[in-house]
Formats: C-alpha cells, sequence, structure tokens
C-alpha cells in the first residue's frame, strides 16, 4: 500500500521561512494533501495540489510537487507564532493515507 | 454545520472496562473514518465506512476493537475490554466521496482524549 513519510520536527525563527518535506510511493496518487493541527485539536485541510501540477500558491503558502521523485513540500513564508502546529501531509492514491506528521515549533 | 462532533471530549476509565466512542459526521457526507494519534505511532486510520458499509477495517489493532455505523448520522468505537495500551486521541472525520475510494478533503473532529488507568 502507500507510504507516506514525514520529518518529525522542524525548529523555526519568527519572520523566516519554513519548509516541510514528505515522500510518498504511490505514483498513482491523485490528489495531496496538507493538513496542520493545532493543540488539542482535530486535523483541517491547510491546501491541496493536484498531480497534474508542480506548484501551488496560497498567500503564505507554497505547495511544491514533484512528481518523478514522489516529493512535496510546503513552504510557508514569513512564519508566525500562530503556525506553530503539527503538519501532516496526505496522498490519495486509491485511499488517503497520511504521513506521520511534522511537529513544526516557530520560536519568537 | 456544526462540523463532526464527537463525545466524549475525554474518557478516563480503568483496566478491563468497555469504552464507546461517539461520532456524528456531517450531514450529507457519505464516508467515515476513525483514526487513532499516539505520540508513538502517530496517525493511523482505524477503519473507514463508505454508506454505513465497513470498507476497510485493517488498521482496527484487535478484536477488542469494534466499530458501527448504524445509520448514515451515528457510529461508534467500542473497546472491550480495555487496556492502558489503548490510552490515545481519537478522531473520527467524514467526507463526501464519490465512488472510486476516499480521495477527497476529509473534515475531523476535535478527538475523544481517552486514557486508560
Amino acid at each position: 500500500g502507500e507510504d507516506v513519510e514525514q520529518s518529525l520536527f522542524l525548529s523555526v525563527r519568527e519572520g523566516d521561512s519554513s519548509v516541510i518535506n514528505c515522500t510518498y510511493t504511490d505514483s498513482s496518487s491523485t490528489y495531496l494533501y496538507w493538513y496542520k493541527q493545532e493543540p488539542g485539536a482535530g486535523l483541517q485541510l491547510l491546501t491541496y495540489i493536484f498531480s497534474n501540477m508542480d506548484m501551488k500558491q496560497d498567500q503564505r503558502l507554497t505547495v511544491l510537487l514533484n512528481k518523478k521523485d514522489k516529493h512535496l513540500s510546503l513552504r510557508i513564508a514569513d512564519t508566525q507564532t500562530g503556525d506553530s502546529a503539527i503538519y501532516f501531509c496526505a496522498a490519495a492514491g486509491n485511499k488517503l493515507t497520511f504521513g506521520g506528521g511534522t511537529r513544526v515549533l516557530v520560536k519568537p | 454545520d456544526a462540523g463532526v462532533i464527537q463525545s466524549p471530549r475525554h474518557e478516563v476509565t480503568e483496566m478491563g472496562q468497555e469504552v464507546t466512542l461517539r461520532c456524528k459526521p456531517i450531514s450529507g457526507h457519505n464516508s467515515l473514518f476513525w483514526y487513532r494519534q499516539t505520540m508513538m505511532r502517530g496517525l493511523e486510520l482505524l477503519i473507514y465506512f463508505n454508506n454505513n458499509v465497513p470498507i476497510d477495517d485493517s488498521g482496527m489493532p484487535e478484536d477488542r476493537f469494534s466499530a458501527k455505523m448504524p445509520n448514515a448520522s451515528f457510529s461508534t468505537l467500542k473497546i472491550q475490554p480495555s487496556e492502558p495500551r489503548d490510552s490515545a486521541v481519537y478522531f473520527c472525520a467524514s467526507s463526501f466521496e464519490l465512488a472510486g475510494g476516499p480521495l477527497n478533503e476529509q473534515f475531523f473532529g476535535p478527538g475523544t482524549r481517552l486514557t486508560v488507568l
């Protein structure tokens, strides 16, 4: 089945850019998602990209997709303390598979 | 819409007791998912239903776990008997899926934090 991998932890200074990386194994994945989980809450969809795109920008968020390498990244520009959370990528092949999550800590 | 509703939000029980977690999906959604989240194992899909029918229960850890969806607006996840290693946050999520599999955005509930002593 699909395997989705993410690094566990990222520390970044307020105002810098954050880049969260994700790899997946199912080349037939049609949609790739980024979810955000704030403390004590469920996951919320941040953004998604369709597999025939290589980039999508939404305000401070930029998603890059390298379909050949099956690599997805989420860049957050001008990172704020409110961006501290766990970020999950998810790949939709024949089912939606989540990565283990990357805990992002934003330091003032 | 109120979103996905889960109850209780917190549950503390003793080992060996039966635990029932409840979920009300978003009205109009036809797919429902139960997840478990722990620090050690991350987010795990336990089971998902489509049109009230269990489609994939390969993530259910063992026979102590069971899930039902008697109608489109209600699902339960039951653990009997519970064990300390079942302590986790259990999330319910729902989505609207066309034929072909769970591909669309899932809307998550706030979770139930279960502690088994």
